[in-house]
């Protein structure tokens, strides 16, 4: 299957300041980009659906200034926490759709908001 | 009613049976259906999609689609505790631009 390259796979932050989250396609042109987090045991939650050059569609309760997400490119997607607190830490995971459909995960970013 | 419904589970066979994951859905303008399978820890793996009813097979796993009964189910044949994962249905409406939709996922517990 196709690569999704996700990094950081890991990263401890201080409460307040931001964390920064990429997503990159590596031999495709992913033409929507998709943002999730998975808390412990339980399912996937879409937090957000970008396309690239446009703004991203937000999912109802997530909040768009707290969660930035840019799709600079059709290989590329950032999503930065912004103002991290505790209760953000979780299980960050981007996807990438091609124009055939098929949709393909990076490896997640554990976060943990210390 | 949920867009993608799954049975949570935990689904437990022995060593060597058949798993069968089965996946509902709502919309019946749904073309494009897929499996992926979710190791504790780690993010998604897509192992199978299937567009047309019937049968799609590849390796020990077969995808079913009914599109009239509004059903998918993956068949995971000689299983093996390295199959032992969360298994997640999803489901775009539409066109393969459409939003995808998953299920809440089902345990799958393979035991020596």
């Amino acid at each position: 299957g196709a690569v999704v390259s996700q990094h950081p796979s890991w990263v401890i932050c201080k409460s307040g300041t931001s964390v920064k989250i990429e997503c990159r396609s590596l031999d495709f042109q992913a033409t929507t980009m998709f943002w999730y987090r998975q808390f412990p045991k339980q399912s996937l939650m879409l937090m957000a659906t970008s396309n690239e050059g446009s703004k991203a569609t937000y999912e109802q309760g997530v909040e768009k200034d707290k969660f930035l997400i840019n799709h600079a490119s059709l290989t590329l997607s950032t999503l930065t926490v912004t103002s991290a607190h505790p209760e953000d830490s979780s299980f960050y995971i981007c996807s990438a759709r091609a124009t055939d459909g098929l949709a393909f995960f990076g490896q997640g970013t554990r976060l943990t908001v210390v | 009613q949920k867009e993608v419904e799954q049975n949570s589970g935990p689904l437990s066979v022995p060593e060597g049976a058949i798993a069968s994951l089965n996946c509902t859905y709502s919309d019946r303008g749904s073309q494009s259906f897929f499996w992926y399978r979710q190791y504790s820890g780690k993010s998604p793996e897509l192992i199978m999609s299937i567009y047309s009813n019937g049968d799609k097979e590849d390796g020990r796993f077969t995808a079913q689609l009914n599109k009239a009964s509004q059903y998918v189910s993956l068949l995971i044949r000689d299983s093996q505790p390295s199959d032992s994962a969360t298994y997640l249905c999803a489901v775009i409406r539409g066109s393969t631009l459409g939003r995808l939709y998953f299920g809440r996922g089902t345990q799958l517990t393979v035991w020596p």
